[in-house]
């Protein structure tokens, strides 16, 4: 099976711009979720998508949004950015495994979309 | 906010020692997963831990989940260049308010010295 992959995989903005970043899970799975990763942090949770539904949020501003469409593929939106946002931007698919946790329901992370804001 | 807390944050060692780095949830968990993260890399799944006092071991690595379901500890022996990274544990919290969320430790990052 192909990965997760993630578009594009570098990109380079100016504050106030707006940006949009896509992620196509592994056939099949059909939760998606997002998290920001900068310099010496750990992985701070965005949101998770699953059968087009957010249904989880973490602690992140509204200029922070996304969606999932019915193929499972995500987006994710960052709209007036600041220097702040400059980060990695990883996406990680899982096969539903939440009606039962004690299923295995491995996070399978993309490369990444390293994002700067200048 | 539920968390869970990973420390130490680094941990030096000379090749050959051993590495250990612990996980404490404010809350029960339903399962705790661990991941490693090579430099430039993205996180890979290694292990996932269900039962309450579950040991696990790959090869070198040994996983614990603890009694009450709220701490883990990820330990190597005979450190190796190959285990150079960060190891995340995340907990996937119980259904309620936190909706199976799945909380992330802030990581511990292995380096060997030379």
């Amino acid at each position: 099976k192909a990965g997760v992959t993630q578009t594009p995989r570098y990109l380079i903005k100016t504050r106030g711009q707006q940006v949009t970043l896509s992620c196509s899970p592994i056939s099949g799975h059909r939760s998606v979720s997002w998290y920001q990763q900068t310099p010496g942090q750990g992985l701070q949770f965005l949101f998770e998508y699953f059968s087009e539904t957010q249904r989880n949020k973490g602690n992140f501003p509204g200029r922070f949004s996304g969606r999932q469409f019915s193929n499972s593929r995500s987006e994710m939106n960052v709209s007036t950015l600041e220097l702040g946002d400059s980060a990695l931007y990883l996406c990680a698919s899982s096969y539903p495994g939440r009606a039962n946790p004690s299923r295995t329901d491995t996070q399978y992370f993309g490369p990444g979309t390293r994002l700067t804001v200048l | 906010g539920q968390q869970v807390m990973q420390i130490p944050q680094y941990q030096h060692v000379q090749e050959g020692e051993d590495f250990t780095t612990y996980c404490n949830s404010s809350t029960t968990l339903s399962n705790i997963q661990w991941y490693k993260q090579r430099p430039g890399g993205h996180p890979v799944f290694l292990i996932q831990l269900v039962k309450s006092g579950e040991v696990k071991k790959q090869k070198r690595l040994t996983f614990q989940f603890g009694e009450a379901k709220k701490n883990s500890s990820l330990h190597i022996t005979a450190t190796q260049t190959t285990d150079v990274g960060t190891y995340f544990c995340a907990g996937r919290t119980i259904k309620g308010d936190s909706n199976y969320q799945l909380i992330w430790g802030a990581g511990t990052k292995l380096i060997i010295k030379p």
